[in-house]
C-alpha cells in the first residue's frame, strides 16, 4: 500500500461548489503539506502543518482552507471553487527537520468548470 | 530574480548522451538543495540531495556552488528510463521553513 494516499484522484466540479481533497499517510511523519502544480508554474505551496495543532499558510493560500484531523490526515478544502483552481494537487509529508525528504501522494487532478 | 530558476528545456538527447541541467537560486541564506524527478502525471520523488562537496550516485552527479548560487545535475550515459522532468529544489532553512521548487526541466531520451 502507498505511504501517502489522496482521494479523490480525479474530480470535476462546477464553479461555486465546495470541495474537499483528503490526504492520509502511514509514514508516521509530523509534517504535511499541500501543493498545487500548474503547467509552466511549477509546484506552489498552499498550506503546511508541522503537527496536529500547527497550521501555516503557504504562498497561495487564498481561496483554500485546511484541517489537520490527526497526525495522519490533512485535508484541503475549496470553499467556493473557481476555474483558476483547476490544477494538479499534491499532498506531501516529511519527518521533523525542514531539510528532510518530502514524500508525495499520487496527486488529485481537479477541474473546475 | 526568481527564487529558483532552471533551464527551461526541453532537452532531447539520444541514448548514451551526457546531459547537464543548471539551476540558480536567489536566497543566499538557503541551506539545503535537492534534485527531484517527476514522471509524466506522477508525483515528484527525491532523486538526490546536493552537498557542497558535490556528490555522485551512479550515473548522476550533483554540484553546488554557493558563491554563485548555482546547482547542477549531470546525467551520464542517458537511458530511456531517464526521461522525466527534473526539479531543482531549495530549502531556505531556519525556522521559516520553505521548500521552493523550480519549474522543472523536461528531458526526453530517444532510442
Amino acid at each position: 500500500d502507498a505511504d501517502v494516499t489522496q482521494t479523490p484522484r480525479n474530480r470535476i466540479t462546477k464553479t461555486g461548489k465546495r470541495i474537499m481533497l483528503e490526504c492520509s499517510q502511514t509514514k508516521g511523519h509530523d509534517r504535511m503539506y499541500w501543493y498545487r502544480q500548474d503547467p509552466g508554474l511549477g509546484l506552489r505551496l498552499i498550506y503546511y502543518s508541522f503537527d496536529v495543532k500547527d497550521i501555516n499558510k503557504g504562498e497561495i493560500s487564498d481561496g483554500y482552507s485546511v484541517s489537520r484531523q490527526a497526525q495522519a490526515k490533512f485535508s484541503l478544502s475549496l470553499e467556493s471553487a473557481i476555474p483558476n483552481q483547476t490544477a494538479l494537487y499534491f499532498c506531501a509529508t516529511s519527518s521533523t527537520g525542514g531539510d528532510r525528504e518530502q514524500y508525495f501522494g499520487p496527486g488529485t487532478r481537479l477541474t473546475v468548470t | 530574480r526568481k527564487e529558483v530558476e532552471q533551464d527551461p528545456g526541453p532537452f532531447n538527447v539520444p541514448e548514451g548522451a551526457t546531459v547537464a541541467f543548471n539551476c540558480t537560486y536567489s536566497n543566499s541564506a538557503s541551506q539545503s538543495f535537492f534534485w527531484y524527478r517527476q514522471d509524466c502525471r506522477k508525483e515528484p520523488k527525491l532523486l538526490m540531495s546536493v552537498y557542497s562537496s558535490g556528490n555522485e550516485d551512479g550515473r548522476f552527479t550533483a554540484q553546488l556552488n554557493r558563491a554563485s548560487q548555482y546547482i547542477s545535475l549531470l546525467i551520464r550515459d542517458s537511458k530511456l528510463s531517464d526521461s522525466a522532468t527534473y526539479l531543482c529544489v531549495v530549502h531556505s532553512g531556519g525556522s521559516n521553513y520553505k521548500l521552493t521548487f523550480g519549474k522543472g526541466t523536461l528531458l526526453t531520451v530517444n532510442p
